[in-house]
């Protein structure tokens, strides 16, 4: 039984560079969710799918935030012309929405420092 | 705004105490509740979810829930030095629906002392 993986587990990139994370999911599970953590801080949510439609974006994702999850199993996030403030461990989570309700599973995040 | 609020601590007890974490949510609609926990570095693990008021047990972990107060609480038994890390709680405003997303608190800061 896998869990959630996420790859880079660290990434390091100077100022306006392009990154891209990816998230494998639980296999089963229908939903994916990003959020972002700082120190200190809870995680934030980002964004989340359901198979393969993002329904909710947060105001938190600009316009330098893409996130894909092209036919329902691993989902990409991508943010463009980084800037020092996205330095932050990047969170996927995975879920089976069920009759009974939802548990979010989080895998080992991505984190990210932006020189 | 939806917020979840938890004393940062540090909390810190002896070996074989009995740890009390508390959390309040400001949304009176929230259904469904979870504890996290995170080790420095690491990604947030869960430890248990409660749906109803009332008492959940699980092992050394109990949860407790409060709709009428907007108050969860997750007490650890017999505490342990390797239980010694950050609890988060997480709230889902939406039981089962379309909003997904949970809501986090900063996270209270456990210490156990051998």
């Amino acid at each position: 039984d896998t869990g959630v993986s996420q790859d880079p587990r660290h990434k390091i990139t100077k100022r306006g560079q392009n990154v891209t994370f990816r998230c494998d999911p639980i296999s089963e599970h229908n939903r994916l969710y990003w959020y972002r953590q700082t120190l200190g801080q809870g995680p934030e949510f980002l964004t989340y799918f359901q198979n393969e439609a993002q329904l909710e974006k947060s105001r938190l994702l600009s316009d330098r935030f893409s996130a894909e999850r092209p036919k329902g199993s691993f989902s990409t996030l991508e943010i463009q012309r980084t800037e020092q403030g996205d330095s932050a461990m990047y969170l996927c989570a995975s879920s089976l929405l069920a009759p009974g309700g939802e548990t979010q599973y989080f895998g080992p995040g991505t984190r990210l420092l932006v020189l | 705004q939806k917020e979840v609020e938890q004393n940062s601590g540090p909390l810190s007890v002896p070996e074989g105490a009995i740890a009390s974490l508390n959390c309040t949510y400001s949304d009176r609609g929230s259904q469904s509740f979870f504890w996290y926990r995170q080790y420095s570095g690491k990604s947030p693990e869960l430890i248990m979810f409660i749906y109803s008021n009332g008492d959940k047990e699980d092992g050394r972990f109990t949860a407790q829930l409060n709709k009428a107060s907007q108050y969860v609480s997750l007490l650890i038994r017999d505490s342990q030095p390797s239980d010694s890390a950050t609890y988060l709680c997480a709230v889902n405003p939406v039981y089962g629906g379309s909003q997904g997303n949970l809501i986090f608190g900063k996270g209270t800061k456990l210490s156990v002392k051998p």
